[in-house]
């Protein structure tokens, strides 16, 4: 069975800080990466996903995340956090095989003006 | 592309009643999810759909829960009798395997 889990129950920044949130699978077989981003009172939307070759991956807004096989890791980043990334961020992992993505239990990101 | 189509958007209700959200997937997804969020549990998944098939309905919490999708465009999540414990956001996802959509859920109040 696959599990997420994300270190970082709720991450406290000012802006132009760096920001880095862990996020670790387990799962055996080959698998697709994905974060989402719920800003406050909406629904969640993909940030970024990782299927296959360059593991660092670029998504919007200047986040990108690395996938390091070896840790099991998908760690994602930014290097300059603005007031508006405020919001919980989710990691999941999905089979490639199937629909169905395990989402880890989310981060909340505060980012202070 | 007009996304993942969710109503109503917010739904008071009194305890007993019988409430029913609805869903229209985005065309060509064959995945559809059914999620619950609140503040105490986080992000649940109920119940998923593959090519309008349940394939797994581990999460749906009680036999007041039951969801359906009649064809590739309509899902429907329906709670009979509804309880104040209900009470969350409800989204419904559509996807495969290379990411989700959201819809912008249904937020039920159940007094």
């Amino acid at each position: 069975a696959q599990s997420v889990s994300q270190h970082n129950h709720h991450v406290i920044l000012s802006e132009a800080a760096s920001l880095e949130l862990g996020c670790n699978y387990s799962y055996g077989g080959t698998v697709n990466l994905f974060w989402y981003v719920q800003y406050p009172g909406q629904h969640l939307q993909l940030l970024l996903k990782y299927f296959s070759g360059d593991p660092l991956v670029k998504g919007i807004k200047g986040f990108e995340a690395e996938f390091i096989k070896s840790k099991f890791s998908f760690n994602l980043r930014k290097p300059s956090v603005q007031w508006s990334d405020t919001a919980e961020y989710f990691c999941a992992v999905g089979n490639t095989n199937a629909g169905k993505s395990t989402f880890g239990d989310g981060t909340t990101l505060t980012v202070k003006p | 592309d007009a996304g993942v189509i969710q109503s109503p958007r917010h739904e008071v209700t009194e305890m007993g009643q019988e409430v029913t959200l609805r869903c229209k997937p985005i065309s060509g997804h064959d995945y559809l999810f059914w999620y619950r969020q609140t503040m105490m549990r986080g992000l649940e998944l109920l119940i998923y759909f593959n090519n309008n098939v349940p394939i797994d309905d581990s999460g749906m919490p009680e036999d007041r829960f039951s969801a359906k999708m009649p064809n590739a465009s309509f899902s429907t999540l329906k709670i009979q009798p509804s309880e104040p414990r209900d009470s969350a956001v409800y989204f419904c996802a559509t996807g495969r395997p290379y990411g989700y959509t959201f819809g912008s859920g249904t937020r039920l109040t159940v007094v």
